[in-house]
């Protein structure tokens, strides 16, 4: 079963605005994961926010956490061409055992 | 460094053939992971070895997927007999495990494409 799941499914913007997707949890986690995957390079690892963490950058990505809602928000900056992928939160309930969700597949226009 | 390694790349069978897959992972990683992804969803976990021990295997097909970590290294995952319905992308990914800086951190192999006809 899934634990995370994404919200929207899909996401089209312009070249230059910001993206933001959202990932809800069913039960309480150690770690939250952001990972894309593009067809160039698979899935990579973009950002880890732990649980006693709220809100963590990297670049142009803002990851927040919100343990009480469950839930997690990936925003991506003056998003490119280039950040056109599927983007996939993972939840770590313990024991290095991640769950991945069902993606948001995000495109962006040039 | 180099990363994780996965072959073959793709492969075609048919149903209630059997196939494996090798995984080399990062080394020094002592968290190996498979996963299957099937087109349009997330990858799902089949297994998970800590060394060459296995911490979860919940979500395993046992009657007919099977997977061993040789030596806490190397590993093979075996599909026997196949099914349509195991037409997906086998990733594989390795992780620190332990130790310092992001020990939960995956790395993820390229990935083999099973079409299963």
């Amino acid at each position: 079963s899934q634990q995370g799941e994404e919200d929207p499914q899909a996401l089209s913007i312009q070249e230059g605005e910001n993206a933001t997707m959202n990932c809800s949890y069913k039960t309480s986690i150690n770690n939250l994961q952001w990972y894309r995957q593009n067809s160039g390079r698979g899935l990579v690892h973009l950002i880890l926010i732990r649980s006693n963490e709220r809100e963590k950058h990297s670049g142009r990505l803002r990851v927040t956490l919100d343990t009480s809602k469950k839930s997690s928000s990936l925003l991506i900056t003056a998003s490119r061409a280039a950040d056109t992928a599927s983007y996939f939160c993972a939840t770590d309930t313990g024991g290095f055992k991640t769950i991945f969700g069902a993606g948001t597949r995000l495109f962006v226009k040039a | 460094e180099a990363g994780v390694a996965q072959s073959p790349r793709y492969k075609i069978i048919e149903k209630r053939q059997s196939v494996a897959f090798w995984c080399n992972p990062i080394s020094g990683h002592a968290t190996l992971y498979w996963y299957q992804q099937i087109l349009g969803q997330g990858p799902k976990l089949l297994i998970q070895f800590q060394n060459n021990g296995v911490v979860d295997d919940s979500q395993l097909p046992k009657d007919r997927f099977s997977a061993e970590r040789l030596k806490g290294v190397d590993s093979t995952l075996k599909i026997q007999p196949a099914k349509l319905e195991d037409s997906a992308v086998y990733l594989c990914a390795s992780s620190p495990g332990s130790g310092g800086g992001n020990v939960y951190e995956q790395y993820f192999g390229p990935g083999t494409r099973l079409t299963v006809t």
